[in-house]
């Protein structure tokens, strides 16, 4: 299946510090994003990269894709109690659509 | 834009009962997908449209379950007859292109949706 995975499903870590997430997927794809779900409401896109690219900065935020390992990673830098939320992966594959992970859960303490 | 506007927010209903669940799309946006999003099975694509034509239905779970987009600005998913496994919350969502291209999908707040 091209379904990506998070990993971990929870991540608790102290406000300032960083968060990392990462997601594997199985099949060939075009891009990969990341998305953000705060508790009682819809997924918000955060950033994409595409399958030719490496890296990809948004204000704290960091994605790296490794097409020969099949996984991507999103990097949260100097978290906030804010961040709080869960974060999916979702990839696409040329002619199909989006597909989503399940999600990590993370918690930002204060 | 106002985003993607879904109605009802919250439905408590009975086993048995018609569901109706309403979605506005972002104006311009040529697709529109319904998704199902529950603990045990996470977020699951039912249906998408393009241009207001259904392309894929194949993740509808059964035939008590349809879609409709009778225009560009409106889209409706029906239940009927509701069961108690139909409970979760129901996404729609909006986007330029197919996953394949550069855009994304703008999803609306949910519709949470309690079958007794």
């Amino acid at each position: 299946s091209q379904q990506g995975e998070e990993d971990p499903q929870a991540l608790s870590i102290q406000e300032g510090e960083n968060a990392t997430m990462n997601c594997s997927y199985k099949t060939s794809i075009n891009n990969l994003q990341w998305y953000r779900q705060n508790s009682g409401r819809g997924l918000v896109h955060l950033i994409l990269i595409r399958s030719n690219e490496r890296e990809k900065h948004s204000g704290r935020l960091r994605v790296t894709l490794d097409t020969s390992k099949k996984s991507s990673s999103l990097l949260i830098t100097a978290s906030r109690a804010a961040d709080t939320a869960s974060y999916f992966c979702a990839t696409a594959r040329l002619g199909q659509n989006f597909v989503f992970g399940p999600g990590t859960r993370l918690s930002v303490l204060p | 834009d106002a985003g993607v506007i879904q109605s009802p927010r919250h439905e408590v209903t009975e086993m048995g009962q018609e569901v109706t669940l309403r979605c506005k799309p972002i104006s311009g946006h040529d697709y529109l997908f319904w998704y199902r999003q529950t603990m045990m099975r996470g977020l699951e694509l039912l249906i998408y449209f393009n241009n207001n034509v259904p392309i894929d239905d194949s993740g509808m779970p059964e035939d008590r379950f349809s879609a409709k987009m009778p225009n560009a600005s409106f889209s409706t998913l029906k239940i009927q007859p509701s069961e108690p496994r139909d409970s979760a919350v129901y996404f729609c969502a909006s986007s330029l292109q197919r996953g394949s291209g550069a855009n994304v999908l703008t999803f609306g707040a949910g519709s949470r949706l309690t079958v007794l």
